[in-house]
């Protein structure tokens, strides 16, 4: 099973608003990833967890926040977003240590009013 | 810094026909080399991986490596409409991080 899912599919949220993206991997994978991407871009990197603990952030700014409770799981805590910050959120897994085959989840598709 | 590079396209093949994407990259130390499938308002989905010089063939798809001229491309034989997408190539230093390429858009006529 290379399934990764993510909640909610869509969201649109004010910039005074507080939100979290879920995502959960049952693969067994050591590394999580949040990346953003924007229409006709490529992926960007925001964040990467391995074994549960913060090993890259790429600078992201601190309305972002987040968080890996288990192996299983990955949040990203959102406050006071800008609407520049609308974009589709993805995360990803992959198996252990070095940005192996990574899987994505679906994404939710952002929308800061 | 890092590159990836890829032609926007889009590339147009008719059904039937060989599709063939390419990608340079710009470290020499990469180590791994990934090609995505993006169908508009989707996610990637990974296609092939490939990690040391030569072909690699899985069904229709064949992804080719060349460190030497740090190149690496995919062929789509007997392309379907259901091809029609971004592919992303993606490169790895072997660390957590993936570059990704701005992507190449191909569409398959019927």
């Amino acid at each position: 099973d290379t399934e990764v899912t993510q909640t909610p599919k869509h969201l649109v949220m004010g910039m005074t608003n507080k939100k979290s993206l879920k995502c959960e991997q049952h693969m067994g994978h050591r590394a999580m990833y949040w990346y953003k991407q924007k229409a006709k871009k490529p992926p960007e990197l925001m964040f990467v967890y391995s074994y549960e603990k913060l090993s890259i952030n790429e600078s992201v700014p601190s309305r972002f926040s987040p968080e890996c409770p288990n192996s299983s799981l990955l949040n990203l805590h959102l406050h006071a977003l800008q609407p520049e910050d609308s974009a589709l959120y993805l995360c990803a897994s992959s198996q252990g240590a070095g940005a192996g085959e990574q899987y994505f989840g679906p994404g939710t598709r952002l929308t800061v009013t | 810094q890092k590159e990836v590079e890829q032609n926007s396209g889009p590339l147009s093949v008719p059904e039937g026909a060989i599709a063939s994407l390419n990608c340079t990259y710009s470290d020499r130390v990469s180590q791994s080399f990934f090609w995505y499938r993006q169908y508009s308002g989707k996610s990637p989905e990974l296609i092939m991986s490939i990690y040391s010089n030569g072909d690699k063939e899985d069904g229709r798809f064949t992804a080719q490596l060349n460190k030497a001229s740090q190149y690496v491309s995919l062929l789509i034989r007997d392309s379907q409409p259901s091809d029609s997408a971004t592919y992303l190539c993606a490169v790895s230093t072997g660390g957590f991080k993936t570059i990704f390429g701005a992507g190449t858009r191909l569409f398959v006529k019927a």
